[in-house]
């Protein structure tokens, strides 16, 4: 089975400062992995998703997440860090030849003012 | 251009009783899922569908039925509900397995069961 690690449930940083957020997946092929933000009370919106086209991964609000092969990771990034993106977070992945997506157990990122 | 639409969007049972929770979806998507969410435990499946008439059994599926009889729809069921079923239910649709796909999620159904 496959399965997703996200480092840290809970991440505060100040508005202004970079965003970090950590995924490791285990696969024994290629997969699919995913991004996805929940604001309070609402259901998952993606954020970004590599599908093997390029390493390094653009999505919206301006975040970006690049694929670490040899690390088995897709970090999420944003450089500076604005009050909207306080939400939960979520990386997710799945199999070419599957119908499944798993999904980590999220990460909650605070915006402090 | 409604999407993915959860009904009812909150309810209350008691221990034991059934209910039904609907998902409608208008983007002619092949794959349906049902995923429960708990705090501290992400999203986990509990059942899916890879089209009309199909349904397969995710991660944790025992307490809880489907049904897809239209494309669009895909019904989750609780015969007889426990208190561990307390939850958080999304729907999610796809018009891709896995591959560039992504998941278009519902807003979610907040279940409390007493």
């Amino acid at each position: 089975a496959q399965s997703v690690t996200q480092l840290g449930s809970h991440v505060s940083v100040s508005e202004g400062a970079l965003v970090l957020l950590r995924c490791n997946y285990s696969s024994s092929v290629p997969p699919y992995l995913f991004w996805y933000v929940q604001y309070p009370n609402q259901g998952l919106q993606l954020l970004l998703k590599y599908t093997s086209a390029a390493t390094l991964v653009k999505g919206i609000n301006g975040f970006e997440a690049e694929f670490k092969k040899s690390e088995t990771s897709f970090h999420l990034t944003k450089p500076s860090a604005h009050m909207s993106d306080a939400a939960e977070y979520f990386c997710a992945v799945s199999l070419n030849t599957g119908n499944q997506f798993y999904f980590g157990t999220g990460t909650s990122l605070t915006v402090i003012p | 251009n409604a999407g993915v639409t959860q009904t009812p969007k909150f309810r209350v049972l008691k221990t034991g009783q059934s209910m039904t929770l609907l998902c409608a979806q208008d983007m002619n998507h092949e794959y349906m899922y049902w995923y429960r969410q708990d705090p501290g435990m992400g999203l986990r499946l509990i059942h899916y569908s890879v089209g009309e008439g199909t349904t397969a059994k995710g991660e944790v599926p025992d307490g809880y039925n489907v049904s897809r009889l239209k494309k669009q729809n895909f019904l989750l069921g609780l015969e007889s509900a426990a208190p561990s079923q307390t939850s958080v239910y999304f729907c999610a649709s796809s018009w891709i397995a896995g591959g560039p796909g992504e998941l278009f999620f519902g807003e979610g159904s907040r279940l409390t069961v007493l």
